[in-house]
C-alpha cells in the first residue's frame, strides 16, 4: 500500500499569505496525484489532478506541483473561503489511499 | 447534471446490519465506476472499494474486505454500500464517489451518510 505522508498537519497563516502544503509518496505515483479541500460538514471537492491539472472552476491562485514521490499544493493569496482541510491522493496503484490531511487555520 | 444523493443518516447497533444508497442522475450509470470512501469521526478519508455497474467488477481495499458488500441495482440507478454485522467502529460519514469526465480521481461526491452504531 503506498502511503502518502502529509506536513504540515497545521498550517496558520492569514489572507493574502501564500500556503505551501506537502505531500510525500511512499513509492512513485507518477504524476496521478490529486489535491482535495473539505469544508466542515461538506463532502470532498476536487481541486487539482494529476499532479497539476486544476479541475473544473478552481480558481486559478490554487497550483499543484510535482512528480515521483513529492508534491506541492500552493495557494498563491489566500482568499478567506481557502481555509479548510486539504487532502492528497493517489490512483497509482490500489488500494487508492489518501493523506491524513493538512488543516488550513486562519492565523 | 450528474448528481449523487445518498440515503439518510443511521442509528443502529453493534450487530445489526445495514445497507445505504447512492442514487446516481444526470449521466449513464454503467459507463462509471462507483467507489465508497469513509471518514471516522474527526478524521481523514479512506477509500473502501470501488464497483463497475456495467460488470459487476468489484474491487475493495484490504482494510475492508469481507467487512462490507459494494453491490448496484442498475434498474434504479443506484450503488449500495452493505453491512452484514456493524461494529462500535463503522461509526462514521459514508461517501459514495465518482470520476469526473477528464480524469480518473473523484468529481462528484455524494453529500455523504453518517451511520452511529452505539448500544
Amino acid at each position: 500500500e503506498i502511503v502518502l505522508t502529509q506536513s504540515p498537519a497545521t498550517l496558520s497563516l492569514s489572507p493574502g499569505e501564500r500556503a505551501a502544503l506537502s505531500c510525500r509518496a511512499s513509492q512513485s505515483v507518477n504524476i496521478y496525484l490529486a489535491w482535495y479541500q473539505q469544508k466542515p460538514g461538506q463532502a470532498p471537492s476536487l481541486l487539482i489532478y494529476d499532479s497539476s491539472t486544476r479541475a473544473s472552476g478552481v480558481p486559478a491562485r490554487f497550483s499543484g506541483s510535482g512528480s515521483g514521490t513529492d508534491f506541492t499544493l500552493t495557494i498563491s493569496s489566500l482568499e478567506p473561503e481557502d481555509f479548510a482541510v486539504y487532502y492528497c491522493q493517489q490512483r497509482s496503484d490500489r488500494p487508492l489511499t489518501f493523506g491524513q490531511g493538512t488543516r488550513l487555520e486562519i492565523k | 447534471e450528474v448528481q449523487l444523493v445518498q440515503s439518510g443518516p443511521e442509528v443502529k447497533k453493534p450487530g445489526d446490519s445495514l445497507k445505504i444508497s447512492c442514487q446516481t442522475s444526470g449521466y449513464t450509470f454503467t459507463n462509471n465506476w462507483i467507489n465508497w470512501v469513509r471518514q471516522l469521526p474527526g478524521q481523514g478519508l479512506e477509500w473502501m472499494g470501488s464497483f463497475d455497474p456495467r460488470d459487476s467488477s468489484t474491487y475493495y481495499s484490504p482494510s475492508f474486505q469481507g467487512h462490507v458488500t459494494l453491490s448496484v441495482d442498475r434498474s434504479i440507478n443506484t450503488a449500495y454500500l452493505q453491512w452484514n454485522s456493524l461494529k462500535a467502529s463503522d461509526t462514521a460519514i459514508y461517501y459514495c464517489a465518482r470520476r469526473g469526465q477528464k480524469t480518473s480521481f473523484f468529481s462528484f461526491w455524494g453529500q455523504g451518510t453518517l451511520v452511529t452504531v452505539s448500544s
